[in-house]
């Protein structure tokens, strides 16, 4: 089945305890993409890449970090999370390098964070 | 910001009738695109019209475009209990076009 896996979906975490959140696509997507989504606020892109070893900063890449080795994984990094990083993550990919511009995106089932 | 703006910002009608969102953004566009979520899980592509475009229509689903007014709206017609759920307009544009933005999108309730 074509779709975008996120791990873990649940996480409560303490204030500066590193962590990553990974994500995989087995559509062979070349864009992936970061969002976080806050009540409010809608979804806010984190980060991007548009292909392996190509990754630029979204909308709030403040305190977040990526990398993009494989083609099919994309994991955020929080470095030193703090409870203003408490959100609903969600993971992205679609078909082609130049983004989701004209193209639908596949989205994973997201990952609640929460950091006391 | 670029984001998108829905309205209203909730909707509760009675199942069977007519369903209409509105999406308004600030600058020229590429594309619009809706999508929708059912609570707390990921978002699925709905539909997607080009700036080129004036009309899409995808099943019980009709999207318009007005470029000159910078809006969008999404009709879902005979609602169903089934159709609860947020929608969101996504728009990307001709500087930046590896991002979407977002709007904060229109909680609908179908009450059976």
């Amino acid at each position: 089945e074509a779709q975008v896996t996120q791990n873990p979906r649940y996480l409560i975490t303490v204030t500066g305890k590193k962590l990553t959140v990974t994500c995989s696509q087995n559509m062979n997507h070349e864009y992936m993409s970061w969002y976080r989504q806050d009540p409010g606020l809608g979804l806010r892109q984190i980060y991007y890449s548009m292909n392996v070893e190509v990754t630029d900063k979204g909308d709030v890449p403040e305190g977040y970090k990526v990398s993009r080795k494989e083609k099919r994984n994309f994991p955020l990094i929080l470095e030193s999370p703090s409870p203003n990083q408490t959100s609903l993550y969600f993971c992205a990919s679609s078909p082609i390098s130049g983004g989701p511009s004209g193209h639908e995106q596949f989205f994973g089932p997201g990952t609640r964070l929460t950091v006391l | 910001s670029q984001q998108g703006e829905e309205d209203p910002q909730a909707l509760s009608i009675q199942e069977g009738e007519n369903a209409t969102m509105n999406c308004s953004y600030k600058t020229s566009i590429n594309n619009l695109q809706w999508y929708r979520q059912n609570s707390g899980r990921g978002l699925v592509h709905l539909i997607l019209i080009r700036s080129n475009e004036r009309e899409k229509h995808s099943g019980r689903l009709r999207v318009t475009l007005d470029t000159s007014k910078k809006s969008s709206s999404l009709l879902i017609t005979a609602s169903r209990a089934a159709d609860t759920a947020s929608y969101f307009c996504a728009t990307d544009f001709p500087t930046g076009a590896n991002n979407l933005f977002f709007g904060t999108g229109t909680r609908l309730t179908v009450i059976p």
